[in-house]
């Protein structure tokens, strides 16, 4: 397998602008998590899904950001508009049966101007 | 302190020495769960320990948890320079939250 996949890498864009990452978890895993990690707030857990469906959004700091999970293949979280503070590095995880070993992706890392 | 607070932020040593990192947390926990984190990338785990066990061993990593004093500790046995990496623990609480620490840095001087 792969690993998770995350894309794009690296995105600048700038401010009011809409933001659209993506995570292809591992095939079979049936958790999905987004992360957002920065200096100043460390790694912070923004959603989870399990099976599909979202079960805890709590940690997504605004409705700028939302979170999608179409199929047990495939993940979006979108900001619009994107912020300056947005600018982090984005991470997907996923896991087999819960909050056990979390397999990460690579990161994007996004800056917004 | 946060949940889930590592201790010290920064560590420095020579190749072939042990490290020592410790984390604390607040609140009743499922797990605890380290993880590894090279520059630039996604964090990797190491090693998972539940709240009823005391003690696990990985290769040169050894983990305990105390849940009377909320505190977990890793130590890395003979290390490498491939182990600088910045370290986390996760605390996975009794209500479904994963909270990861700041982390601690470790360098390892060849």
């Amino acid at each position: 397998d792969a690993g998770v996949i995350q894309s794009p890498r690296h995105e600048v864009t700038e401010m009011g602008q809409e933001v659209t990452l993506r995570c292809k978890p591992i095939s079979g895993h049936d958790y999905l998590f987004w992360y957002r990690q920065t200096m100043m707030r460390g790694l912070e857990l923004l959603i989870y899904f399990n099976n599909n469906v979202p079960i805890d959004d709590s940690g997504m700091p605004e409705d700028r950001f939302s979170a999608k999970m179409p199929n047990a293949s495939f993940s979006t979280l979108k900001i619009q508009p994107s912020e300056p503070r947005d600018s982090a590095v984005y991470f997907c995880a996923s896991s087999l049966g819960g909050f056990n070993e979390q397999y990460f992706g690579p990161g994007t890392r996004l800056t917004v101007t | 302190s946060q949940q889930g607070e590592e201790d010290p932020q920064a560590l420095s040593i020579q190749e072939g020495e042990n490290a020592t990192m410790n984390c604390s947390y607040k609140t009743s926990i499922n797990n605890l769960q380290w993880y590894r984190q090279n520059s630039g990338r996604g964090l990797v785990h190491l090693i998972l320990i539940r709240s009823n066990e005391r003690e696990k061993h990985s290769g040169r990593l050894r983990v305990t948890l105390d849940t009377s004093k909320k505190s977990s500790s890793l130590l890395i046995t003979a290390s490498r320079a491939a182990d600088t990496a910045s370290y986390f623990c996760a605390t996975v609480t009794s209500y479904d939250k994963v909270i990861f620490g700041p982390g601690t840095s470790l360098s390892v001087i060849p």
